[in-house]
């Protein structure tokens, strides 16, 4: 099979702080990882690509100096939110490619910013 | 403009019942489909796609070209299939998620 692992599965912060997530893929590598943002009741909304050895790809509307993305090996990614304010508490998703347009996603984060 | 519509947010049946959850889209060139299932408390995990053109857990789904719909159909539905359904395409590895439906398979 194919795992994704997310850490930590839940975090609460102080609003200014920064908070890093990282996403591993266990038994796989993926030079494509993807960020997910998921709101209640809502959708998955992609919001970035991470790719390895190269910069992340932002869709429309996503802030790359508050979402930073590192990835920096075939089986890490990381997400960093900077500054990190009470709208932007969320649930965090992250996903890897495993080739054949076939994503595995990890079981994500839950961000809650005082 | 890539979208996927799930016009349902909740689907209520009773055990046995047939299941029908509707996706449609839109997208520019030859999308493949997918869908995803999440159970409660569980993470999103791939159920079936187009391209495979089989039955996964008893569920099966046609793409329809010609009214860009991919319905996710159940003959009989199971209670343990309540969960949230989402349907996706792809284009150059990404996924477009539709707003996802709920399934409630009641006893």
């Amino acid at each position: 099979g194919a795992v994704v692992s997310q850490h930590p599965s839940r975090v609460i912060c102080k609003s200014g702080t920064s908070v890093k997530i990282e996403c591993r893929s266990l038994d796989f590598q993926a030079t494509t990882m993807f960020w997910y943002r998921q709101f209640p009741k809502q959708s998955l909304m992609l919001m970035a690509t991470s790719n390895e050895g190269s910069k992340a790809t932002y869709e429309q509307g996503v802030e790359k100096d508050k979402f930073l993305i590192n990835h920096a090996s075939l089986t890490l990614s990381t997400l960093t939110v900077t500054s990190a304010h009470p709208e932007d508490s969320s649930f965090y998703i992250c996903s890897a490619y495993k080739g054949v347009e076939t994503q595995y996603f990890g079981p994500g984060t839950r961000l809650l910013v005082l | 403009a890539q979208r996927v519509t799930q016009p349902e947010k909740l689907l209520s049946v009773f055990k046995g019942a047939p299941v029908e959850l509707k996706c449609n889209y839109s997208y520019s060139g030859s999308p493949e489909l997918f869908w995803y299932v999440q159970y409660s408390r569980q993470r999103l995990q791939l159920l079936l796609r187009h391209i495979s053109r089989e039955s996964i857990k008893g569920f099966t789904a046609d793409l329809n070209k010609g009214e860009t719909s991919f319905h996710l159909k159940k003959p009989f539905a199971q209670e343990e299939d309540s969960a949230m359904y989402y349907c996706a395409l792809t284009g150059f590895q990404k996924l477009v998620f539709g707003t996802g439906t709920r399934l409630l398979v009641s006893p």
